[in-house]
């Protein structure tokens, strides 16, 4: 199985500065058929269902804000917030949705520093 | 609009079983495939299999070793897991999520507490 490793566990940024989410996944996700990579990026906070942010590794989800945004290719990928906001404080999990079983990356816990 | 509303939480003893419902609304519910997600205390998010609820297709991951079973009831555009053969290490947040590319909507989650 595919198995998603993201770096750092656990991230303090201070308000208004930029927080850097990696996402490593051990096999590429990138299909060439398509031209599209199976990686999204999830946003939870305490008591909620995950929320997409980021799929196609780079394609906002509608309505979510500017700051949130995704890159990279194949096996690696990054979810940057250009300008943190307090309610950005949550665990970011990034997603593979190329092979069967579909998997998480380990979660990232973004605090305010 | 598009929304799941899972049923409630349980409370079951190790060996017991549990069915977990999600009702679908605000969309065609036979277009989608269908997704059960779990998440035990402190844990990442775990797959756990997916329903095609147009033709009832499932595929199931290997790491529940046959205790799961996920169906779907068109008429009451409702999807169910049922997890056989509970331990405590089945503690957890159970989810379903509509399968778009990624997994587009959520339902609120069940939490299912094993526990004798």
């Amino acid at each position: 199985d595919i198995v998603m490793t993201q770096s750092p566990d656990s991230l303090a940024v201070s308000l208004g500065e930029r927080a850097t989410i990696n996402c490593k996944s051990s096999q590429s996700v990138f299909y060439s058929s398509t031209n599209k990579n199976y990686l999204a990026w999830y946003q939870q906070k305490p008591g909620q269902p995950p929320k997409v942010l980021i799929y196609w590794a780079s394609t906002r989800e509608s309505g979510v804000p500017d700051r949130f945004s995704g890159s990279g290719s194949g096996t690696d990928f990054t979810l940057t917030i250009s300008s943190l906001q307090a309610e950005d404080v949550a665990v970011y999990y990034c997603q593979q949705y190329y092979f069967t079983p579909q998997a998480f990356g380990q979660g990232t816990k973004l605090e305010i520093k | 609009q598009v929304q799941f509303v899972q049923s409630g939480a349980e409370v079951k003893k190790p060996g017991a079983s549990v069915k977990v419902s999600c009702k679908a609304s605000g969309y065609s519910f036979t277009t989608y495939v269908m997704h059960w997600v779990r998440q035990a205390p402190g844990q990442r998010l775990e797959w756990m299999g997916w329903i095609n609820a147009g033709n009832g297709n499932t595929k199931y991951s290997q790491n529940f070793q046959g205790r799961v079973a996920i169906t779907r009831d068109t008429s009451a555009t409702t999807v169910y897991m049922e997890l056989r053969s509970l331990r405590s290490e089945d503690t957890a947040v159970y989810y379903c999520a509509r399968e778009n590319g990624p997994f587009d909507y959520w339902g609120q989650g069940t939490l299912v507490t094993v526990s004798s």
